[in-house]
């Protein structure tokens, strides 16, 4: 089974400044995808970035990029030029991929890291 | 920009009772999921739904849970009897491009 590890209850940063989540991942499949979750206070939950194993590149989404290490089992999140609004819960999630079904199956999240921007 | 919808945003009930949670997936998303987040901890999957059925549930899918899609564009979770335990966030999601997309969420209080 699939199991994804947030080593980082909470954070905080000043605004501006650079911060990096942390993520790690267990699996035995070579082929599966990888995402970013954001949860503000609303708790709706919002994609931040997407991540292919089968691409070396990482993923880059504005602010947003992740360092895949995919031999390590690791995925964090970096943020630059953190904001106010990037205060929130951010959630790690695995998809294993399934051959031939679009890739479509279920999400398996960590546990989370609290974010919190300080001005 | 299209989007997953959910109503209601929150439902009190009493204890034994049947909720019923709705969902409008995005139009053209093929694959449905619900999943759950008690208060404080992490997101759980429930079950995903492909063409009009079932493709996988959890173990806390148990009997008291069923899920449907009525027309065209609901997708729908039915609680039939309500339990203390069931208090939680509820999310629907829908699949793009390999991409989960969420709703803002149904907040179930049971009493």
């Amino acid at each position: 089974a699939q199991t994804v590890t947030q080593s980082q209850p909470e954070m905080s940063v000043q605004e501006a400044e650079t911060v990096t989540l942390s993520c790690t991942y267990d699996t035995s499949e070579n082929n599966y995808y990888l995402f970013w979750y954001k949860q503000p206070p609303s708790r709706q939950m919002i994609l931040v970035i997407r991540q292919e194993a089968y691409k070396q590149q990482n993923a880059t989404e504005n602010r947003f990029s992740v360092n895949f290490q995919k031999a390590a089992k690791s995925f964090s999140l970096k943020i630059s030029d953190s904001q106010l609004g990037d205060t929130a819960m951010y959630f790690c999630a695995f998809m294993k991929a399934i051959p031939f079904s679009g890739g479509y199956n279920k999400l398996i999240f960590g546990a989370g890291t609290r974010l919190a921007v300080h001005p | 920009e299209p989007e997953v919808t959910q109503t209601p945003s929150h439902q009190v009930t009493q204890m034994g009772q049947e909720v019923i949670l709705r969902c409008v997936p995005i139009s053209n998303h093929l694959y449905f999921y619900w999943y759950r987040q008690i208060l404080g901890q992490k997101v759980e999957f429930l079950v995903s739904f492909y063409n009009n059925e079932i493709s996988e549930k959890s173990e806390i899918f148990d009997d008291q849970f069923s899920v449907e899609r009525p027309d065209g564009s609901n997708f729908t979770l039915k609680i039939r009897s309500t339990k203390l335990e069931d208090s939680a966030m509820y999310f629907c999601a829908s699949t793009r491009d390999y991409s989960q997309y969420f709703g803002p969420g149904t907040r179930l209080t049971v009493l």
